[in-house]
């Protein structure tokens, strides 16, 4: 069975601009969760996709969105990029839910912002 | 804001050493999980841990879940350098996973 996978592995944008990352959860999986990963903060959840509905939130601004599609990938997008959302994006996929099922991580998209 | 404190931060030591890592909090959690990630890639589950007092062993890393279900912790048993990682606690809670500060594990041949 495939592992989750998320495109692209690397992505240099510059301050204003807007970047969307893409994640294919594994086969069956219908949950979808993105985090943040700096070293400062550390691991930090942005949010929560189930069955094409946001299911939960993490504490992050607006301009952090995202969207479930009918075969469970999901995509993140990132408006009016800032230096401080320079950080590596993990996607995770589960059967259920991500705070009772085991989480599979993707490798993650690594965001610098120029 | 729920947080998860782990110590030490970082840990430098010798291949057959032992070590302990810590996860605390002061909130209770209805279980809690320890990943490790390696470079390049993203966070592992090791185990899942949901009652308090609770003991597991994988191979060589025992952990344990305290009474009060709010702290755990990883113990390592003659490190290899294969352990090397960073060791990432998580709580669930409130139907959220919260994770740990992190625990940067180098083991040296």
């Amino acid at each position: 069975k495939a592992g989750v996978t998320q495109t692209p592995r690397y992505l240099i944008k510059t301050r204003g601009q807007q970047v969307t990352l893409s994640c294919s959860p594994i086969s069956g999986h219908r949950s979808v969760s993105w985090y943040q990963q700096t070293p400062g903060q550390g691991l930090q959840f942005l949010f929560e996709y189930f069955s094409e509905t946001q299911r939960n939130k993490g504490n992050f601004p607006g301009r952090f969105s995202g969207r479930q599609f009918s075969n469970s990938r999901s995509e993140m997008n990132v408006s009016t990029l800032e230096l401080g959302d320079s950080a590596l994006y993990l996607c995770a996929s589960s059967t259920r839910w991500a705070s009772t099922d085991t989480q599979y991580f993707g490798p993650g998209t690594r965001l610098t912002v120029l | 804001t729920q947080l998860l404190e782990q110590s030490p931060q970082f840990l430098s030591i010798q291949e057959g050493e032992n070590l302990t890592v810590y996860c605390n909090s002061s909130s209770v959690f209805s279980s809690l999980q320890w990943y490790r990630q390696e470079p390049g890639e993203g966070p592992v589950l090791l185990v899942t841990v949901v009652t308090g007092g609770e003991v597991k062993k994988l191979k060589r890393l025992t952990f344990q879940f305290g009474d009060a279900r709010k702290d755990s912790s990883l113990h390592i048993t003659a490190a290899q350098p294969g352990d090397t990682g960073l060791y990432l606690c998580a709580g669930s809670s409130s139907d959220k996973l919260i994770f740990g500060t992190g625990t940067r594990l180098q083991v040296f041949p």
